[in-house]
């Protein structure tokens, strides 16, 4: 399967707990992003990399969230001290820079969290 | 106000039927125009991409874009139970490195 993996794809845990979820993009994709989708709305966006190098960030993206993409390839996103209001499905998706149809984006199946 | 408006539904149709779904948004800035269907507890899969205005079709599925009046449709012709799914309209501008979604329309195609 050459799409975007992202895992866990399920995590309930605890309010206060630190929970971290992986992506790895699609093979030579060198943009990837991340976005929290609650039930009954579109995704949003956190934030994004191209390479290594974290280009932009949402205000959504609190001080308790830290996403990593340290060598370019697959990305971490971790939330610390976690609150019931960020359950939600995590999305990561990927996508080549430039114009249209070479920057089309990607998604993975998603990461849902449930904080209890 | 939002910067992309999508009436969430639900949407309930025939089989066979012609569906129309609509995105309205208030960026000009907004370049390129997706259409992504999102069944049940799984991401967002590209189905359509259209850059500026105009007309694209690709097999049951025709995307519209009119820049001027800042509307955005998508046609299923039809329509089959297959098509049941959340259909969420995204926008971005050449300048922006990441997407601006609607809310979703959930479509149900009755057999």
């Amino acid at each position: 399967d050459t799409g975007v993996s992202q895992n866990p794809r399920h995590k309930i845990t605890k309010r206060g707990q630190n929970v971290t979820f992986r992506c790895d993009p699609i093979s030579e994709h060198n943009r990837l992003y991340w976005y929290r989708q609650t039930l009954g709305q579109g995704p949003e966006f956190l934030t994004y990399f191209q390479n290594e190098a974290q280009l932009e960030k949402s205000r959504l993206l609190s001080d308790r969230f830290s996403a990593e993409r340290p060598k370019g390839s697959f990305s971490t996103l971790e939330i610390q001290r976690t609150e019931q209001g960020d359950s939600a499905m995590y999305l990561c998706a990927s996508s080549l820079p430039g114009a249209i149809p070479g920057n089309t984006i990607y998604f993975g199946e998603g990461s849902w969290l449930t904080v209890v | 106000q939002k910067e992309v408006e999508q009436d969430p539904g639900p949407l309930s149709v025939p089989e066979g039927a012609i569906v129309s779904l609509n995105c309205t948004y208030s960026n000009s800035a907004f370049q390129y125009f997706m259409w992504y269907r999102q069944y049940s507890r799984k991401g967002p899969e590209l189905l359509m991409y259209t850059y500026s205005s105009g007309n694209k079709e690709d097999g049951r599925f025709t995307a519209q874009v009119d820049k001027s009046s800042k509307y955005i449709s998508l046609f299923i012709r039809d329509s089959q139970p297959s098509d049941s799914a959340t259909y969420l309209c995204a926008m971005m501008s050449g300048s922006q490195g990441n997407l601006i979604f609607g809310k979703g329309t959930k479509l149900s195609v009755k057999p």
